[in-house]
């Protein structure tokens, strides 16, 4: 199984400021990774597929980069609406597995 | 509008049985691989079974081998999770997810979530 860690665990930041999330694979995921946001009562919502494509519809203030073990989810200034729960998934081998996710918080 | 709505979900004894079901609409069902992913209270996504679009291939996490399966009828546009022998760790919401490509891939569409609770 292919264990995913993201760091930091919580990121306090202020709204117009930049947060930049880490997600690392114990093997390589090659592109193979997306990121989700998750709100508290709402199920994940897909921003990244394959490392660095936006998915329909998210701002151009999220992006990702990376491949191999190591990936980026960059909110370049945030809005009052991104404080939430990001994770990470690889699907280049079964089990899918999800990063435990990092926590953007109001500072 | 693509859309995926589940159902079924319930407080089940330890031992017991349920069967969720996933209604999809705006878009066609058939062509795509879809997934079951749980959330236990205040826990991480776990990516519990996934099914391809004629139900030919299916995978489970070890967590639940043996125990779940899944199916899908692409007449009615609806997948389905038979839960078996069911445990106090199973205890979660349920979401079912369709992936972005025909071919699999990321998530892009989520349910809502039916919560199942195994208590007795």
């Amino acid at each position: 199984e292919i264990v995913l860690t993201q760091s930091p665990a919580t990121l306090s930041l202020s709204p117009g400021e930049r947060a930049t999330l880490t997600c690392r694979a114990s093997q390589s995921v090659s592109r193979h990774l997306g990121w989700y946001q998750q709100k508290p009562g709402q199920a994940p919502r897909l921003l990244i597929y394959d490392a660095s494509q936006r998915a329909p519809g998210i701002p151009a203030r999220f992006s990702g980069s990376g491949s191999g073990t190591d990936f980026t989810l960059t909110i370049s200034t945030l809005e009052a609406e991104d404080f939430a729960v990001y994770y990470c998934q690889q699907r280049t081998v079964w089990p899918r597995t999800f990063g435990p996710g990092t926590k953007v918080e109001i500072k | 509008e693509m859309q995926l709505v589940e159902s079924g979900g319930g407080l089940v004894q330890p031992g017991g049985s349920l069967r969720l079901s996933c209604a999809a609409s705006g878009f066609t069902f058939s062509n795509y691989w879809m997934y079951w992913v749980r959330q236990a209270p205040g826990e991480g996504l776990v990516c519990v079974s996934l099914i391809n679009p004629d139900g030919a291939i299916t995978k489970f996490a070890d967590s639940v081998k043996g125990r779940f399966t899944v199916s899908r009828d692409n007449a009615k546009n609806t997948l389905y999770l038979q839960m078996n022998s069911l445990r106090a760790e199973d205890t979660a919401i349920y979401y079912c997810a369709k992936s972005i490509v025909m071919s699999g891939g990321d998530l892009d569409v989520w349910g809502q979530g039916t919560m199942v609770t195994v208590s007795s």
